[in-house]
């Protein structure tokens, strides 16, 4: 399977909100309600921030928040930290229990 | 608290093997799907192989199904990845995931990561 498609980078102003968006590339998106979300800072472990599209593990800050819209994934920062500033990767399920990261994006907090 | 320690890996030249192995603590390991997902230095991650709880139902990506084998031990809380005929393009930092629950259900999602362990295939 291909990765789905995500912008390499955006960025925003402290207390701004950015949107980063994730497109299959074979209609796994659109066909599955299971994309989840992960934040990766240099050297660390990805970290779990979204799963099924929508959902927030507890612990999660509720600035960060999922959505889809047909074969289009989006993750919304709300009100941007400093610390926000790193690598974001979604993942979908892509039928016969196999996923597929995306291939990521850096958010830059200006 | 809940941890993963992914061990095994190193330097190996190309056709090789290595097992790696990932060490749980602190949750019932027994009652989770498990999988092994790799980042090659630079790039972005990438899923390979999931294992259901009692191992019947097993799963891989293209990039490596027939030269990997996934497997488990629940009672010595330990998930295995075989590898055999390993190439340059193989080289990655391996991690060992565990999968949500959602519900009474597995959730499509990995909620908890080990540090990984460094694979580095060259002659």
């Amino acid at each position: 399977q291909s990765a789905p498609t995500q912008p390499r980078a955006v960025s925003g102003s402290p207390g701004q909100s950015v949107t980063i968006s994730c497109t299959g590339t074979s209609g796994e998106i659109d066909r599955y309600d299971y994309v989840s979300w992960y934040q990766q800072h240099p050297g660390k472990a990805p970290k779990l921030l979204i799963f099924n599209v929508d959902k927030r593990p507890s612990g999660v800050p509720d600035r960060f928040s999922g959505s889809k819209s047909g074969d289009t994934a989006s993750l919304t920062i709300s009100g941007l930290q400093a610390e926000d500033e790193t690598d974001y990767y979604c993942c979908s399920y892509s039928g016969s229990y196999t996923y597929v990261f995306g291939t990521g994006t850096k958010v830059t907090v200006l | 608290e809940v941890h993963l320690v992914e061990s095994g890996g190193g330097l190996v030249q190309p056709g090789g093997s290595l097992r790696l192995s990932c060490s749980t603590s602190g949750f019932t390991l027994s009652s989770y799907w498990m999988h092994w997902v790799r980042q090659a230095p630079g790039k972005g991650p990438v899923w390979l192989s999931r294992i259901s709880t009692d191992g019947s139902s097993i799963s891989y990506s293209d990039s490596v199904k027939g030269r990997f084998t996934i497997s488990r031990d629940n009672a010595k809380k330990t998930v295995f990845l075989q590898m055999n005929s390993l190439r340059e393009e193989d080289t990655a930092l391996y991690y060992c995931t565990r999968e949500v629950i959602v519900g009474v259900s597995a959730g499509d999602a990995f909620d908890i990561w080990g540090q990984g362990t460094m694979v580095t295939v060259s002659s």
